[in-house]
């Protein structure tokens, strides 16, 4: 089965350091994905990991452990404008097939002024 | 470039309707993707196009559900005898060739069954 959570909302003050958890049971692993998705919007890609460790972007690094089964979002200098939700997606395969990805349901972030 | 473009945005209609949703992925991709999100939740895999083969399709999606890529360009999902549980935002994404290439979402389709 696949399995991924994420904590529901978290809250957090314009300037600060925020960190998104996942973590994922998956059939396979082929890759984690991050999302950013406003409301009544399209999610947009922020960051991709496939390899243990961090991928720094920017205000944004995302970090894997595959043997954890774990990956976190880390926002820094928060801007009032992330507020959004943010969406862990894993790629369960690699294959002609299995091209799909699973998404866990979200956190809804708040930024404060 | 001009993303992936999804039409109608908004279609409200009596339940038993048939509705029919199109999708524009980015021209260079071959792949195109169909999910289907409600509210508070991350969207939920419907199923899965490689230029006009519908490679995989989710157990969720029930035989009054239908998609098509007719010459591997645009998308249409179809879904017959609607229900009130087909309330739901209906996302296209795409993406290109081989390698760990990230889906591009369209705005999707708010689909609201009276």
């Amino acid at each position: 089965g696949q399995n991924i959570d994420q904590p529901t909302e978290m809250t957090a003050t314009e300037g600060a350091i925020v960190q998104i958890n996942c973590t994922y049971q998956t059939s396979g692993f082929n890759g984690l994905f991050w999302y950013q998705q406003h409301a009544g919007e399209a999610p947009t890609f922020l960051s991709y990991n496939v390899l243990d460790g961090l991928e720094e972007k920017g205000r944004f690094s995302s970090f894997l452990s595959r043997s954890k089964g774990y990956s976190y979002l880390l926002l820094k200098e928060l801007q009032m404008k992330d507020s959004a939700s943010y969406l862990c997606a894993v790629r369960p395969y690699y294959n002609r097939r299995g091209q799909n990805f699973v998404f866990g349901p979200g956190t809804r972030l708040s930024v404060l002024p | 470039d001009t993303g992936v473009s999804q039409d109608p945005r908004h279609k409200i209609t009596k339940r038993g309707q048939n509705v029919t949703f199109r999708c524009d992925p980015i021209s260079e991709h071959n792949r195109l993707y169909w999910y289907r999100q409600t509210l508070g939740q991350g969207p939920e895999f419907l199923t899965y196009f490689q230029n006009e083969a519908q490679l995989e399709k989710s157990r969720l999606l029930s035989d009054r559900f239908s998609a098509e890529r007719p010459k591997g360009s645009f998308s249409t999902l179809e879904i017959q005898r609607t229900e009130q549980g087909d309330s739901a935002m209906y996302l296209c994404a795409s993406s290109y060739g081989t390698g760990h290439q990230p889906q591009h979402f369209g705005d999707g389709t708010r689909l609201s069954i009276l």
